[in-house]
């Protein structure tokens, strides 16, 4: 059965500094997907990576994806207030893109000003 | 274009009663995936419909139940409700065809007492 972890579960960073979320899993897998979650909301896709060594960018977010190592890390830099919300990733294990979703038990990031 | 959109918004019942949510597929989306994300957890997989069939299922008892209908929407069926059942439900869609990603709708609140 396929285990996603996430970690730290909470993070509580000062505006301007930089942090890492890790995400690691437990089965092979060749994508992954980063969620934002604001308290009461749905899910907002933030990254969808698809291949070892996948890398992308969004403002002051950066996530990645090691399939060998079966780690994906969200790199939070300068942070600001509105980046506070919770974080997960997913796996497909199919890798199909349309397949059952496994999420990590999520990362809640709080932005102190 | 509309996307994935569910109703109601949020709903209240009884322990031992029985609710239906709806999903409604984004544009051009054919198969359909529900999630129930209790407080402090991430989502967990319950079932996916396409072409009328449940496709996958994850590890949830037989009181939930579903249904597509041809137009691609879909209903969640719960018999029996559980305080334990209290939760976000959120629905996505994705084409069936390997590679696109799935779309998540708002949510359904669902609170038993």
């Amino acid at each position: 059965e396929l285990k996603v972890e996430q970690n730290p579960l909470f993070l509580s960073m000062q505006e301007g500094k930089n942090y890492t979320i890790y995400c690691n899993y437990s089965t092979t897998s060749d994508r992954l997907y980063w969620y934002r979650q604001d308290p009461g909301k749905s899910l907002e896709s933030l990254f969808v990576l698809l291949s070892n060594g996948a890398v992308k960018q969004e403002g002051r977010l950066m996530a990645s994806l090691d399939t060998k190592a079966r780690l994906s890390t969200l790199h939070i830099t300068a942070a600001v207030h509105d980046l506070s919300a919770t974080y997960f990733c997913a796996v497909d294990m199919a890798g199909f893109g349309n397949e059952k979703l496994t999420f990590g038990t999520g990362t809640r990031l709080t932005i102190i000003p | 274009d509309a996307g994935v959109t569910q109703s109601p918004t949020h709903l209240i019942k009884t322990r031992g009663q029985q609710v239906t949510l709806r999903c409604s597929p984004k544009s051009g989306h054919d198969t359909v995936s529900w999630y129930q994300q209790a407080l402090g957890q991430g989502p967990q997989f319950i079932f996916q419909y396409y072409e009328e069939e449940e496709r996958q299922r994850g590890n949830f008892p037989d009181r939930f139940s579903g249904h597509q209908s041809p137009n691609y929407s879909s209903e969640l069926n719960v018999n029996a409700l559980l305080l334990g059942d209290s939760a976000l439900y959120l629905c996505a869609s994705s084409p069936i065809e390997r590679g696109h990603e799935q779309y998540f709708g708002p949510g359904t609140r669902l609170t038993v007492t």
